[in-house]
């Protein structure tokens, strides 16, 4: 199993210009999250999804937008790129039921210039 | 509104030591509080997790502290060796949706 899948892994972008980070998981997880992550900032949660055709606004929504079209697939849309959106997107998934753990994939760090 | 707290921020231990992390949360709806472990270029991977109804976890050399009066808990690391050397996330999260809150981060660095 390839777990969370998150391309591309590097991105520099000009201000302006968007770009849809991309995430899949193959473990058949209802529940997906967007999140960023700042320099000692920790990760906040920007989407999240409790199965497909559902969506929600986390924590820091304002410049991005999602869709849920299938299970396996969570992209994030980033319109108009602006600096404050310089950060490294992280993209998890979990099973839906009891307490069970977010499992993450290893980040696109995306550059506006 | 930072609703967890974590601290240090950074901490240096020699191998064998005890490694403490703390932190401290502000709201009691929170029902699952998972530490997180994230090395270099890489996404946070689960290290243990604990419910506010028991006040100790203990996985390994991996213990975690929970004082559900004081809002706090902490991530404890016995022996502590240089391959735990990596970032720590305290986290907490309410119902089923899980959005986690995540603290600020402590980089742990494990000397020889």
């Amino acid at each position: 199993n390839a777990g969370v899948t998150q391309t591309p892994k590097f991105r520099i972008l000009k201000i302006g210009q968007s770009m849809t980070l991309q995430c899949a998981q193959d473990m058949n997880h209802n529940y997906m999250y967007w999140y960023r992550q700042d320099p000692g900032m920790g990760l906040k949660l920007i989407y999240y999804s409790v199965g497909a055709g559902i969506t929600d606004k986390g924590e820091v929504p304002n410049g991005y937008n999602v869709s849920r079209s299938t299970t396996e697939d969570f992209p994030l849309r980033l319109e108009l790129a602006a600096p404050s959106q310089t950060s490294v997107y992280f993209c998890a998934s979990r099973l839906s039921t009891g307490f069970q753990p977010q499992h993450f994939g290893d980040g696109t760090r995306l550059s506006i210039l | 509104q930072q609703q967890v707290k974590q601290s240090p921020q950074s901490l240096i231990v020699q191998k064998g030591g005890i490694s403490i992390i703390n932190c401290a949360y502000e709201n009691t709806a929170f029902d699952y509080f998972p530490w997180y472990q994230q090395f270099p270029g890489k996404g946070p991977a689960l290290l243990i997790a604990i419910r506010p109804d028991v006040s100790e976890k203990k996985e390994g050399r991996f213990t975690i502290s929970f004082n559900k009066s004081a809002k706090q808990f902490s991530l404890h690391i016995m022996d502590s060796q240089p391959g735990d050397s990596a970032t720590y996330f305290c986290a907490a999260s309410i119902g089923t949706a899980s959005k986690l809150t995540f603290g600020t981060g402590t980089r742990l660095q494990v000397t020889l």
